[in-house]
């Protein structure tokens, strides 16, 4: 497809379980980013990804949370022993990035839920 | 630290007015500051880019406007119509070598007939 994919579009767990998203970026997209998005708030910064560089972690909330991307395409983001607090909709984007302020393109997320 | 500053509170307007919203920032210096649209369930939708030595830039019925010394963007729809309804999100990035860009916190926009 032309745009972010994200998958699951929708993801139910259990308190406690560890849960993986998924993102495949557009094609070409050398900047990765994802973002929480509570309820009815703007978008939390987690992590960056741009090329080969390290990442920028200094988003992530908790030593549980983990991302990794592979062959700098897809990423997945790991919640390990979620918590009630982590319910949100997790959103990706990716951008040219052949000058950073390039505009970010956006998946339709991924909502985590928590019981 | 770093903060964006969206108006919390819902703005509604009449069809055929003119929507103003606010992007205030602090102890920040963005070289770039991007306006989304997102509509609820999905992800944001790029809207304008204006930078630092740009006062004010327009796309069709879109006007932004950026302020450095008062740290402030003004977004504006005129002749706004229902369909302009969504949450407007302000973004900014600055000059690093691995700068990441940030959001504000959205303004839900409504737009009665």
């Amino acid at each position: 497809g032309a745009g972010v994919s994200q998958s699951p579009s929708n993801k139910v767990t259990e308190k406690g379980k560890d849960v993986e998203l998924r993102c495949d970026p557009i094609s070409g997209h050398t900047a990765l980013y994802w973002y929480r998005q509570s309820l009815g708030q703007g978008l939390e910064f987690l992590i960056y990804f741009q090329g080969n560089s390290a990442p920028d972690k200094s988003g992530l909330p908790s030593d549980r949370f983990s991302a990794e991307r592979t062959g700098g395409s897809v990423s997945t983001l790991t919640i390990q022993r979620t918590q009630q607090e982590d319910s949100a909709v997790y959103l990706c984007a990716s951008s040219l990035a052949r000058v950073a302020n390039e505009k970010l393109f956006f998946g339709s997320g991924t909502q985590l839920s928590v019981l | 630290s770093q903060k964006i500053e969206q108006n919390s509170e819902a703005l509604n307007i009449q069809e055929g007015k003119t929507a103003t919203l606010t992007c205030n920032y602090t102890n920040y210096s963005p070289a770039y500051l991007q306006w989304y649209r997102q509509d609820p369930g999905r992800g944001p939708v790029f809207l304008l880019l204006i930078r630092e030595n740009e006062k004010e830039k327009r796309k069709e019925r879109l006007k932004v406007t950026f302020d450095t010394t008062l740290k402030q963007s003004l977004f504006h729809i005129t002749a706004s119509q229902p369909a302009d309804s969504a949450t407007y999100l302000c973004a900014l990035w600055r000059y690093s070598s691995a700068s990441k860009i940030i959001f504000g916190s959205g303004t839900r926009l409504s737009i009665r007939p």
